[in-house]
């Protein structure tokens, strides 16, 4: 079983649309959890972090579901600007280095 | 920008050869990790340096082997390359070892071998 799975999508939205997927993860003991977006052939930039609580910025909102072992991001209002590939990351334990991602969730929002 | 950055940016190798990759890491970062991610994947855990020292490793062989420096600038080094070896490299840099700390990344060096 891979260590974090995503949904590929493509995501075909309009403009001004809403859309949301998820992310799994196997690793019970991770305590770190990130969404990082990637542009075609750019390298991966941190779009957020995802806390406990759930937390949002901006257009987005990112929440954790532990129990579930679950991540998800909801995007409000896409832009043109929003489309890409969304990278779901996941760290291990406190003293732990590795960083795990997805495959990543492509997005394409069109006029 | 990230502050991150890696040369060459490109480069084409046939089976066998060797490559080194260079990575130099964002201003007061004393951490680098490295990743390799093929095409249409995510970007896979190879090691990881911290202060100089190895501080972690993926699951990949002996044959991906790395340095850094005291100015924490980093190397990966690549033997005997194969086929599959082809894809983006990309390096990250933060302030510490953790996971909780934020890894920004450079701009990578696509690798093709044939």
């Amino acid at each position: 079983r891979k260590e974090v799975e995503q949904d590929p999508g493509p995501f075909n939205v309009p403009e001004g649309a809403t859309v949301a997927f998820n992310c799994t993860y196997s690793n019970s003991a991770s305590q770190s959890f990130f969404w990082y977006r990637q542009d075609c052939r750019k390298e991966p930039k941190l779009l957020m972090s995802v806390y406990s609580s759930g937390n949002e910025d901006g257009r987005f909102t990112a929440q954790l579901n532990r129990a579930s072992q679950y991540i998800s991001l909801l995007i409000r209002d896409s832009k043109l600007s929003d489309s890409a590939t969304y990278l779901c990351v996941v760290g291990g334990s406190s003293n732990d280095y590795k960083l795990s991602f997805g495959a990543g969730t492509t997005v394409t929002v069109r006029a | 920008e990230t502050g991150v950055t890696q040369s060459p940016t490109h480069l084409i190798k046939t089976r066998g050869q060797q490559v080194t990759l260079r990575c130099s890491s964002q201003s007061g970062h004393n951490t680098v990790s490295w990743y390799q991610q093929a095409l249409g994947q995510g970007p896979q855990f190879i090691f990881q340096y911290y202060r100089e020292e190895e501080n972690g490793r993926g699951n990949f062989p002996p044959r991906f082997s790395g340095l850094q420096f005291p100015n924490y600038s980093s190397e990966l080094n690549v033997n005997a390359l194969e086929l599959d070896d082809s894809a983006l490299y990309l390096c990250a840099s933060s302030l510490g070892g953790h996971t909780t700390d934020t890894q920004y990344f450079g701009p990578g060096t696509r690798l093709t071998v044939l």
